[in-house]
């Protein structure tokens, strides 16, 4: 059974700092990945996706990478803002028939971004 | 606008009470998914459905059922037999095709006393 984890659980930073946010997976065997954005009492917001072949996607400030051998992704934030603020969620999508559409989430990291 | 609605975005029942939770989208998705979100735990899957008029059962389907007699709508009713029901619930949906990628709805908050 595919499990996802994310570490750091919780990371403060000041703004202007660069971070990482890192997720694992156990099962290898993955059609695609994505990073979600949730608010507070508000649903996901999709970031990046990166397929399983590929190595990473870009979106403004957001650079996502994917290992798939290793089973970990990273979400690298540039020039982090207070608005950058928020539960940043990985998943993952399982290869073969059983697991079509289905995604696996991790717990999440919540972010702020104090001024 | 494209996008995906849910309603309501409170709702509040008595034990013992169905209630039916909405889901529409107009991105003219095949596939449409209802998860469950509890405090201190990811997203789990509950039910989805890949085309109109079938839908398989996700990791926690118990308590739970759904329908999909059009393609814009899935809409997910917790039934009494759900035993913890208080939970916000989020429905997404994405192409067959491509990339898979999911988009979701705004949430219900539902609360059961």
């Amino acid at each position: 059974k595919q499990e996802v984890t994310q570490i750091p659980a919780a990371l403060s930073v000041p703004e202007g700092e660069n971070l990482v946010l890192n997720c694992s997976f156990t099962d290898s065997a993955i059609y695609n990945l994505q990073w979600f954005r949730q608010d507070p009492g508000k649903g996901l917001t999709s970031l990046l996706l990166i397929q399983s072949s590929q190595r990473e996607q870009t979106s403004g400030r957001l650079n996502a990478s994917l290992d798939k051998s290793s089973g970990r992704s990273t979400l690298y934030i540039a020039a982090s803002q207070p608005g950058d603020s928020a539960t940043y969620l990985c998943a993952v999508e399982g290869a073969g028939g059983t697991s079509y559409g289905k995604l696996t989430f991790g717990q999440g990291t919540i972010l702020t971004v104090h001024p | 606008d494209g996008g995906i609605t849910q309603s309501p975005k409170y709702l509040f029942r008595k034990e013992g009470q169905n209630v039916t939770l909405s889901c529409e989208q107009n991105l003219n998705h095949d596939a449409m998914y209802w998860y469950r979100q509890d405090p201190g735990q990811g997203l789990r899957l509950i039910y989805y459905s890949q085309i109109v008029n079938d839908f398989q059962k996700g990791d926690i389907a118990e308590g739970y059922s759904v329908s999909r007699e059009k393609k814009e709508s899935f809409p997910l009713t917790v039934t009494s037999a759900q035993k913890n029901p208080t939970a916000f619930y989020l429905c997404a949906s994405s192409r067959v095709a491509a990339s898979h990628e999911q988009y979701f709805g705004p949430g219900t908050r539902l609360t059961v006393t």
